[in-house]
């Protein structure tokens, strides 16, 4: 099955500084990965997704990047704002199901003002 | 638009009690199902996945069980709790198919005592 990695556990930064969190996935056949930011108390809410036919796609101040290559996808949020802060899940499909997602171990976003 | 309610939100049980947490969908149809747990300050654990009506799949062995008694209605119960179940429990929904979101609900925060 499908093994996602994330990194890093936990990510600080200042305010209006970029955030980066990087996911690497096991299986080549992985097609469709979304990202989940998960408020203190609150659900994870989809913030954006990305296709394997796709390198990039952007959100106003998020982006995702997809390497099929290297098996590896990023997130990258600019201008960080307090509201930014909170636990960032990367998911990958699995390819031999009927597409259940695999989720990374998650990352604790702080962003100080 | 789709809907997914999950209740109730909070709940504190004894140890060797039963549970019963209930999740329905709104405004859509034969949707995936899905139940989640997180520990404080983990990642997703996925329990339970529904394809259809009766098909329940189980990720994990526990003392949990799931059932699926209706198309929008997914039910997760447990005839005695251990400590170790509690969490914050997450039902989800999603499309059909490859390369479709997850869509959580509000989630379960269960206390055993």
């Amino acid at each position: 099955g499908e093994n996602v990695e994330q990194h890093p556990s936990t990510l600080s930064v200042q305010e209006g500084d970029s955030a980066v969190i990087k996911c690497t996935y096991s299986d080549s056949a992985s097609n469709y990965f979304p990202w989940y930011k998960q408020e203190l108390g609150k659900r994870p809410q989809l913030i954006i997704d990305i296709r394997s036919n796709v390198g990039e796609k952007k959100d106003q101040r998020i982006a995702v990047t997809l390497n099929k290559t290297a098996k590896h996808f990023s997130l990258h949020i600019t201008e960080t704002q307090p509201e930014d802060s909170a636990v960032y899940f990367c998911a990958a499909s699995e390819a031999d199901s009927w597409g259940k997602l695999q989720f990374g171990a998650g990352t604790q976003v702080v962003v100080t003002p | 638009s789709q809907t997914i309610h999950q209740w109730p939100a909070t709940l504190v049980q004894p140890v060797g009690s039963p549970l019963s947490l209930e999740c329905t969908v709104e405004g859509t149809s034969n949707p995936n199902l899905y139940w989640y747990r997180q520990a404080a300050g983990r990642g997703l654990q996925l329990l339970f996945y529904s394809v259809g009506i009766g098909q329940i799949s189980s990720e994990v062995p526990q003392n949990l069980s799931a059932s699926r008694p209706q198309d929008r209605q997914f039910i997760l119960s447990s005839k005695k709790l251990l400590l170790s179940d509690s969490g914050f429990y997450l039902c989800a929904w999603s499309l059909t198919g490859y390369n479709s979101p997850l869509h959580f609900g509000n989630g379960t925060r269960l206390t055993v005592t």
